[in-house]
């Protein structure tokens, strides 16, 4: 079964320094997707960022980095200049067309804080 | 515009009560999903519908009871519901073109539900 795996619960970093959530994931296809949504406090699920598997590439976006490891099915989020906007429930997760008909498959969660 | 609306934003109904939370987006999107999460957990998917067609129930008690009306809108009809389905009730949207790079999830602000 595919699993995803946020192993750390929280993390807190400095305003303006940069931070790295992990994710792993387990799966025997080939072809999926991979998210990190943000939930701040305000509840709505936002999408940071999204990585195709057959991309080599990996994905950004303005300060949000993925460092995508097919191999070890890893894929953790690298936030730089860390701003006070940025603290929320971090959400890892994957989808595949074969595997999960595209339904996603969420991870615990990591709660981030930014400390001022 | 990757805007999915949801009202109420919250709400309060005794066990005996009919409510029904809705969910609107458009974008053009043919699939639309319902999610219930509870506080710092990931959301659980309870119903997708697929170009207006029920294609997923992740085996929701019948006292949920979802509606599509048209291609842009979303209703989950409440009744007779117990204290522990008090939670957050998210809706998302897609582009369910079969094409894979178009299943990402855009997610409303949900409904804050408290069942008394």
């Amino acid at each position: 079964a595919q699993t995803v795996t946020q192993s750390q619960p929280e993390m807190s970093v400095q305003e303006a320094e940069t931070v790295t959530l992990s994710c792993t994931y387990d799966t025997s296809e080939s072809d999926y997707y991979l998210f990190w949504y943000k939930q701040p406090p305000s509840r709505q699920m936002i999408l940071v960022i999204r990585q195709e598997a057959y991309k080599q590439q990996n994905a950004t976006e303005n300060r949000f980095s993925v460092n995508f490891q097919k191999a070890a099915k890893s894929f953790s989020l690298k936030i730089s200049d860390s701003q006070l906007g940025d603290a929320a429930m971090y959400f890892c997760a994957y989808t595949a067309p074969m595997d999960s008909n595209y339904q996603l498959i969420w991870g615990a969660g990591t709660k981030l804080i930014i400390k001022p | 515009d990757t805007e999915v609306t949801q009202t109420p934003k919250h709400l309060v109904m005794g066990m005996t009560n009919k409510k029904s939370l809705k969910c609107e987006q458009h974008m053009g999107h043919r699939a639309m999903y319902w999610y219930k999460q509870k506080a710092k957990k990931p959301p659980e998917l309870m119903f997708v519908y697929s170009y207006e067609k029920l294609s997923i129930n992740e085996s929701v008690p019948s006292r949920f009871s979802p509606e599509c009306p048209n291609s842009s809108l979303l209703n989950l009809h409440l009744h007779a519901l117990q204290p522990e389905d008090s939670a957050l009730y998210l809706c998302a949207s897609s582009q369910d073109s079969l094409a894979a790079e178009q299943e990402t999830q855009y997610f409303g602000p949900g409904t804050r539900l408290l069942v008394l």
